[in-house]
């Protein structure tokens, strides 16, 4: 079994759409959950980091973590063109595992 | 499927001596790898990309001579980090991929590099 599971899409909104990213690990000593935000060419961009189960909001982007369920999220609420992207989930302690991405098209 | 391993996942080298990372591809052959370096709390620097066969094309501001890349074949890849310095400790991270694009890639576990 990854450690990491990420569904690679992939996905294709409408504008303003709310955007619902997952990804289950295997792994219950895991204590870092992130998101990166990938455009082609580029390295990933880190947008939401946490250590603990719960939710963390930062502007549009709510990441929520489920320890128990070993399964995190990250949502988008009224989505933009510009947030057409890869999104990496990353998981880990010592060391950092990466889902396979998860590629988002917001269509105008 | 589409597993990549790096070794090792941890090194401690003093100043002065360079260091191998080994990223691997298990069980697909990656046209492209791609290295990472990552700062603590950081977005990952894409650093070079490395096509099997062929010279690697490294970043603006990546020293060529300094990151030594070689992608001898279709499932392996390595980085050497030559005369190693402190400021060079960071957390390097491959991924490998079956086309050109980092849209679909496979990352692996990292490797942390501490230089006395």
């Amino acid at each position: 079994q990854k450690e990491v599971e990420q569904d690679p899409g992939p996905l294709s909104v409408p504008e303003g759409a709310i955007v619902s990213l997952n990804c289950t690990y295997s792994n219950s000593a895991f204590q870092y959950f992130m998101w990166y935000r990938q455009y082609s060419r580029k390295g990933p961009e880190l947008l939401m980091y946490t250590y603990s189960s719960g939710n963390k909001e930062d502007g549009r982007f709510t990441a929520q973590v489920d320890k128990s369920s070993k399964y995190i999220s990250l949502f988008i609420r009224d989505s933009q063109p510009s947030d057409s992207a890869t999104y990496l989930c990353a998981i880990g302690a010592n060391n950092l595992f990466f889902g396979t991405g998860t590629r988002l098209t917001v269509i105008p | 499927g589409a597993v990549v391993s790096q070794h090792p996942s941890r090194v401690i080298c003093k100043s002065g001596t360079s260091v191998k990372i080994e990223c691997r591809s298990l069980d697909f052959q990656a046209t492209t790898m791609f290295w990472y370096r990552q700062f603590p709390k950081k977005s990952l620097m894409l650093m070079a990309t490395s096509n099997e066969g062929s010279k690697a094309t490294y970043e603006q501001g990546v020293e060529k001579d300094k990151f030594l890349i070689n992608h001898a074949s279709l499932t392996l890849s390595t980085l050497t980090v030559t005369s190693a310095h402190p400021e060079d400790s960071s957390f390097y991270i491959c991924s490998a991929g079956v086309g050109t694009s980092t849209d679909t890639q496979y990352f692996g576990p990292g490797t942390r590099l501490t230089v006395l």
